[in-house]
């Protein structure tokens, strides 16, 4: 079945540059989640979307980190002037339900990542 | 999110059971210990979770203890393609955001 899916897997840029990656959730999840993962250490929380509504933003490192998810579905994180402490890989995850909705089977289904470098 | 401890790094024989522990002592009553694995160069995977009882499903078994301070991810005939790092995360589920700390990154040796 269709799990979640990251695009471009890899991304090579330019200090300064713009990038801007992509995630499609599984479909009908309302949860859409960011991390970013340095080398050598665990995933860090950068950003939540429930269905289109960011509501916790409160990991984005700095004003040049954006997220967007206007429909509800697909999501992409922009980096504006790229530095090379961006340097990461960037994982989405998607779960079905509401966050504080109470239910406690709901896991985050991880996309492969997209490996960040730059130079 | 409670903070949890696991030691960094953990060796086990391929066919033997591994016991991976972490330590949630600060852990509040309506957080679920989660359990998730990184294979390399993959996204995170969710393997378990537990509130107070043990639960076992097909790919691993968690005990709690009584006092919910401490808990055991069990794989009880660890392959090769266990090979990864385990995460133990605190966390009041319903999609809430999970915070990883460092793991342990455990080696299944032939």
């Amino acid at each position: 079945g269709a799990g979640v899916s990251q695009s471009p897997r890899y991304k090579v840029a330019k200090r300064g540059q713009d990038v801007a990656l992509r995630c499609d959730p599984i479909s009908g999840h309302v949860s859409l989640f960011w991390y970013q993962q340095a080398l050598g250490q665990g995933p860090e929380f950068l950003t939540y979307f429930q269905n289109e509504a960011q509501l916790d933003k409160s990991g984005l490192p700095s004003d040049r980190f954006f997220a967007e998810r206007p429909e509800g579905s697909v999501s992409t994180l922009k980096i504006q002037r790229t530095q090379q402490e961006d340097s990461a890989v960037y994982l989405c995850a998607s779960s079905l339900g509401r966050i504080n909705a109470g239910a406690a089977n709901n896991e985050q289904f991880f996309g492969p990542g997209t490996r960040l470098t730059v130079l | 999110d409670a903070k949890t401890t696991q030691p960094p790094s953990m060796d086990c024989a391929e066919g033997r059971a591994a016991n991976l522990p972490c330590n949630h002592s600060t852990i509040s009553g309506n957080e679920y210990v989660y359990w998730y694995r990184q294979i390399h160069s993959q996204g995170p995977q969710y393997i378990i979770h537990g509130l107070k009882n043990n639960e076992t499903n097909e790919m691993a078994s968690l005990i709690i203890t009584e006092d919910r301070k401490s808990s055991t991810l069990i794989l009880p005939h660890a392959t090769l393609r266990d090979t990864a790092v385990y995460y133990c995360i605190a966390s009041v589920g319903a999609g809430n955001m999970l915070t990883f700390g460092g793991g342990t990154r455990l080696m299944v040796k032939p």
